[in-house]
């Protein structure tokens, strides 16, 4: 089971945008419309922010998007805030067999 | 509102069985809408997903740690478990247990997290 790529880091100053990718396979982000991505700050647990691809649990701010095109899935972070300084972990579903497969994390740095 | 928490010792001798237990409250476990699952993060590093459960007893484990993950529920105390064997320090992390939708498979709910450490 490989876990999915992302960028180890990126960094934004507040209020631009910024935008994280997490790349798959054909088996895991290609297959299924099923892409999560957790927020995590230190010490805490992580945070569902995106599921269903682009999908917003109530409560998330709508600076907050997904997509995916193909076998790569992205977050995208409008209107950058110090408080969207965290790690950023992309998941997806990966079949039966495999059930659920993470991203290696993405440190963001609001400048 | 449903709550997770994690227990078991913080520190477990190489070779040995780690043992942990997430108390569900708030909620039945035997839900037919949701999966529970355990995920560890050694220090500094990213989420593994390591196995979860159905409540009916059905099991899902990363195939990189299957020979030594058993996950079970226990129903009646609303409670489910994670037994990993034979660790070593590369088993040293955090391990939260959480509460997967089902259908959509992502995560809404996790536990606060327990520090486990694999040290003679």
């Amino acid at each position: 089971q490989s876990a999915l790529t992302q960028p180890a880091s990126v960094s934004g100053s507040p209020g631009q945008s910024i935008t994280i990718s997490c790349t798959g396979t054909s088996s895991d982000v290609g297959s299924y419309n099923l892409v999560s991505w957790y927020q995590q700050h230190p010490g805490k647990a992580p945070k569902v922010m995106i599921y269903g691809d682009s999908k917003r649990p109530s409560g998330v701010s709508n600076r907050f998007s997904g997509s995916k095109s193909g076998n790569t899935a992205s977050l995208k972070i409008s209107g950058l805030q110090a408080e969207d300084e965290a790690d950023y972990y992309c998941c997806s579903y990966a079949g039966s067999s495999t059930f659920v497969v993470f991203g290696g994390g993405t440190k963001l740095t609001v400048l | 509102q449903l709550q997770l928490q994690e227990s078991g010792p913080g520190l477990v001798k190489p070779s040995e069985t780690l043992s942990l237990i997430c108390t569900v409250s708030g909620g039945s476990i035997s839900s037919s809408n949701y999966y529970w699952g355990w995920i560890c993060q050694p220090p500094g590093k990213g989420l593994e997903w390591i196995g979860s459960i159905y409540y009916s007893g059905s099991t899902f484990y990363n195939p990189s740690l299957k020979s030594r993950v058993t996950i079970s529920v226990d129903t009646s105390k609303n409670q489910f478990s994670l037994r990993l064997s034979s660790v070593t320090a590369a088993d040293t992390a955090v391990y939260y247990c959480a509460r997967h939708v089902d259908y959509s498979y992502y995560i809404d709910v996790w536990g606060k997290g327990t520090t486990v450490i694999v040290s003679s």
